[in-house]
């Protein structure tokens, strides 16, 4: 079946610094790929997604690409902020229906 | 607009009852679909419903079930809940089921935390 692959967390970072957390995905077909943000005590919220292979979301300062030929959609920030803090998923559906097939989630820490 | 809300926010039951979780998407959605959380296992499907009918459902025991209302009000029913049950359990709306390509999206609640003792 269809599977997301994220990165292992935590990860630790110091404000102004780069992200990247990679996601890759095994899946049949062309399906639409996502990233959401959850806060803490929060519920998730949709930062950027991409339907198609070589499409770029972006929000926020965060960017993905749609790989399909490494199957990937690595999210990057040029300069991460202590606000960023928060756990990431990755995500995709295959259309035809609501459900999305999540990564494990990685876990950020932005330090001032 | 108001965002998906969910009832009751956080609920404590004992093994073996049954629990009810509500569900009001965003105004003008039909679409519902609900997740389990939990730390060992993730973000896991639980099943969606669009226009009163459920379309998919997750690989859950049959403890689990769901129901949408003609106002496209959703509830999920746990019954003889385990201690594994314990979960955030989200509810995610959007205006009609994802189509592939297309630009719909599906907007979380903040969740309801259950804890089962």
């Amino acid at each position: 079946g269809d599977s997301v692959t994220q990165m292992e967390g935590p990860v630790t970072l110091s404000e102004e610094a780069f992200l990247t957390i990679n996601c890759t995905y095994t899946a049949t077909g062309y399906p639409s790929l996502f990233w959401y943000v959850q806060y803490p005590g929060e519920g998730l919220q949709l930062l950027l997604k991409a339907t198609k292979a070589d499409d770029k979301g972006s929000n926020k300062g965060f960017e993905a690409t749609y790989r399909k030929e490494t199957t990937s959609f690595h999210l990057e920030k040029g300069s991460v902020q202590v606000s960023d803090s928060a756990v990431y998923f990755c995500a995709l559906n295959q259309g035809g229906s609501e459900k999305l097939v999540f990564g494990k989630g990685t876990k950020l820490t932005v330090n001032p | 607009k108001a965002g998906v809300t969910q009832t009751p926010r956080y609920l404590i039951k004992t093994r073996g009852q049954q629990v009810t979780l509500s569900c009001s998407p965003i105004s003008g959605h039909r679409s519902v679909s609900w997740y389990q959380q939990t730390p060992g296992q993730g973000l896991q499907f639980l099943f969606e419903y669009f226009s009163e009918t459920q379309r998919n459902k997750g690989n859950f025991p049959g403890r689990f079930s769901g129901r949408q209302f003609s106002n496209s009000r959703s509830e999920m029913n746990v019954s003889t809940l385990e201690l594994g049950d314990s979960a955030l359990y989200l509810c995610a709306s959007s205006w009609r089921p994802f189509e592939r390509n297309s630009q719909e999206t599906q907007y979380f609640g903040p969740g309801t935390r259950l804890l089962v003792l």
